[in-house]
């Protein structure tokens, strides 16, 4: 079993839809929780941080992180066509070493 | 957040040669990471770069095929060595640290491709 679960998609949403992400991890260890966006043949951007269980919210974007449940979420709002990416679930424990998910491929239909 | 510059950015190599990747942040990071992106793969961590010192090493790769070099706090290097094109990848450098709010930034990566 892998360390983080992520269903890599692909995933296919009309314009305007609420894109709805999600990741699963084992290690009790993890406190740091980042969701990533990588466009093709560029590196990982990062969109959202948290390091405690609850709801962070940054413009269109949702991050949500239940540690008793080891299950993170990312909700884009008012999804765009220029949304269209993959968005990778990351997490670490206090070393900063971060383990991914597989990665889901988002296609935002204009 | 920092600015991670990374040289080169992509590059096509001979088997059997070693590539050099420099990874140049524009701030004191307190820590530096090698990543690796296999072709439609997610990212796998190859190593720790310790200022000052030996790298250290994840399960599954080692020195003598990635070494690295950390000689300051903004600079560091990994080698691609006796490369095959199973190497073929992209290697991602990224940092963290005090300044950046303990937030974890990556380079925009060096695509190699062995042939």
């Amino acid at each position: 079993q892998k360390e983080v679960e992520q269903d890599p998609g692909p995933l296919s949403v009309p314009e305007g839809a609420i894109v709805s992400l999600n990741c699963t991890y084992s290690n009790s260890a993890f406190q740091y929780f980042m969701w990533y966006r990588q466009y093709s043949r560029k590196g990982p951007e990062l969109l959202m941080y948290t390091y405690s269980s609850g709801n962070k919210e940054d413009g269109r974007f949702t991050a949500q992180v239940d540690k008793s449940s080891k299950y993170i979420s990312l909700f884009i709002r008012d999804s765009q066509p220029s949304d269209s990416a993959t968005y990778l679930c990351a997490m670490s424990a206090a070393d900063y070493k971060l383990s991914f998910g597989a990665g889901t491929t988002v296609t935002v239909r204009a | 957040s920092a600015v991670i510059s990374q040289k080169p950015s992509r590059d096509i190599c001979q088997r059997g040669t070693s590539l050099t990747i420099q990874c140049q942040v524009d701030s004191q990071v307190t820590m530096m990471f090698w990543y690796r992106q296999q072709p439609g793969q997610s990212l796998t961590l190859i190593a720790t770069a310790n200022q000052g010192s030996e790298a250290t090493y994840e399960s599954g790769f080692v020195i003598d095929k990635f070494p690295i070099s950390r000689p300051n706090l903004t600079f560091s290097t990994l080698t691609v060595s006796n490369m095959s094109p199973e190497d073929s990848s992209i290697y991602l450098c990224s940092v963290t640290g005090e300044r950046s709010g303990n937030t974890i930034y990556f380079g925009e990566g060096s695509w190699l491709t062995v042939v």
